[in-house]
């Protein structure tokens, strides 16, 4: 079964500064993975994902993520952190067949931004 | 061009009631999963709709049922209520197993904040 972890629950950065999030998987075959942001009461919003092909990939608000095969992880970075991207992330890993795609979550890393 | 949409925003119910929520896909997209987010968790899958039937189902029991109409959308019925069941439960909806991997990515709802006392 497929499986995500998010080593860091919390994350505490300097507004400009940089920033990445961990994630790693465990799946048995060619995973679909993918980072969500969810702001304070709402639903999630989908930042960016990954399929196959060039593994850094790019997404909204200037985040991208690399997948890296050998070391099982898809973390998330940005060069430079507004206010508003305090936020709580998600990685999940998605199967996909003939059934449909199901999503695994991590438990998430709670980001905060210091002014 | 709505999103998914979600109701009631906010529920209160009693251990042993019954609750049924309402979801509505983004347009165009015709399979609607579910999943539940408790307090300080990432969402676990509970189940998803295709087609008016249940394709898939993570590890939940029984008491959780749900139903997909012709127009694509979704209720989720939670039976005989416990503590436990209070959580956010978050609909998204998406083009399917037709669409291929590439293409069926999952957008969400703002949940629907269910409270058992």
């Amino acid at each position: 079964a497929q499986s995500v972890t998010q080593p860091d629950i919390h994350i505490t950065v300097s507004e400009g500064a940089s920033l990445e999030l961990r994630c790693n998987y465990s799946y048995g075959a060619t995973p679909y993975l993918f980072w969500y942001v969810q702001s304070p009461g709402q639903g999630l919003q989908l930042l960016l994902k990954y399929f196959s092909g060039d593994t850094l990939v790019q997404g909204i608000k200037g985040f991208e993520a690399e997948f890296k095969r050998s070391q099982s992880s898809f973390n998330l970075r940005k060069p430079s952190v507004h206010w508003s991207d305090a936020a709580e992330y998600f990685c999940a890993v998605g199967t996909s067949n003939n059934a449909g795609n199901m999503l695994t979550f991590g438990g998430g890393t709670r980001l905060m931004v210091k002014p | 061009d709505a999103g998914v949409t979600q109701s009631p925003t906010h529920l209160i119910k009693t251990r042993g009631q019954q609750v049924t929520l309402r979801c509505s896909p983004k347009s165009g997209h015709d399979t609607v999963s579910w999943y539940q987010q408790a307090l300080g968790q990432g969402p676990q899958f509970i189940f998803q709709y295709y087609e008016e039937e249940e394709r898939q189902r993570g590890n939940f029991p029984d008491r959780f049922s749900g139903h997909q109409f012709p127009n694509y959308s979704s209720e989720l019925n939670v039976n005989a209520l416990l503590l436990g069941d209070s959580a956010l439960y978050l609909c998204a909806s998406s083009l399917g197993p037709i669409a291929g991997p590439s293409t069926d990515t999952q957008y969400f709802g703002p949940g629907t904040r269910l409270t058992v006392l």
